[in-house]
């Protein structure tokens, strides 16, 4: 069964501090793994997009980094702001003939960062 | 250019009540999709639109969800006799094109929060 799973469920970090949110994977063909960001009352907004050749790509304080071989992505942001504040959604997708339903959601870390 | 947009924002309904979402999406943009998240849960997708047709439907739960989209443009999503467990927020994406790898961006509305009482 394709899944999709997210660790930590939730964290609090100090403003400035780093952290690494988790994301581990039993999606099969695989396709691409995508880091959403959703702020509070907001629909999602794509970060990166990895593909299965990529084990790293950033996208200003935010490194994702890819292991396919041991399905396990991970987040890594720099020097938190407040405004990092928001769920992190890590998305898979697989190869899937004609139909969509492609895409498999995590259910999401909720990031908080604190002054 | 404008992002998708949904209307309404929030929507109180009552139990058996039926209710329509609307979502419109980036102008050329081809393929829009319907998700429902519910709290504490992931994305759950619905249904997706390629131009105006529904190549795929299999993730509306009952007969009592159906969708359109005319034009190529606007999408209605409608819940037919409203349950509690319909509770949820609604989102709609949409993006240029449809790539079967998923490797097309899709954007985001801010999302119909539905209660139903």
């Amino acid at each position: 069964k394709n899944q999709v799973e997210q660790s930590p469920q939730s964290l609090i970090i100090l403003e400035g501090k780093n952290c690494t949110l988790q994301c581990n994977y039993t999606v099969s063909p695989f396709s691409n793994l995508r880091w959403y960001k959703q702020d509070t009352g907001r629909g999602p907004v794509s970060l990166t997009i990895m593909t299965f050749s990529e084990n790293t790509k950033s996208n200003g304080r935010y490194t994702a980094t890819l292991d396919a071989d041991t399905k396990q992505s991970s987040l890594h942001i720099t020097a938190s702001q407040l405004s990092d504040s928001a769920s992190y959604i890590c998305v898979v997708s697989a190869y899937v003939g004609g139909s969509q339903g492609n895409l498999i959601f995590g259910k999401g870390t909720k990031l908080s960062v604190k002054p | 250019g404008a992002g998708v947009s949904q209307s309404p924002s929030n929507k109180v309904t009552e139990k058996g009540k039926d209710v329509e979402l609307r979502c419109d999406p980036i102008s050329g943009h081809t393929a829009l999709y319907w998700y429902r998240q519910s709290l504490g849960q992931g994305l759950e997708f619905l249904i997706y639109f390629q131009g105006n047709s529904a190549p795929d439907k299999s993730g509306l739960p009952s007969d009592r969800f159906s969708a359109e989209r005319t034009g190529g443009s606007v999408s209605t999503l409608t819940i037919q006799r409203t349950q509690q467990e319909d509770s949820a927020v609604y989102l709609c994406a949409s993006s240029l094109r449809r790539d079967r790898g998923g490797a097309e961006t899709q954007y985001f509305g801010p999302g119909t929060r539905l209660l139903v009482l």
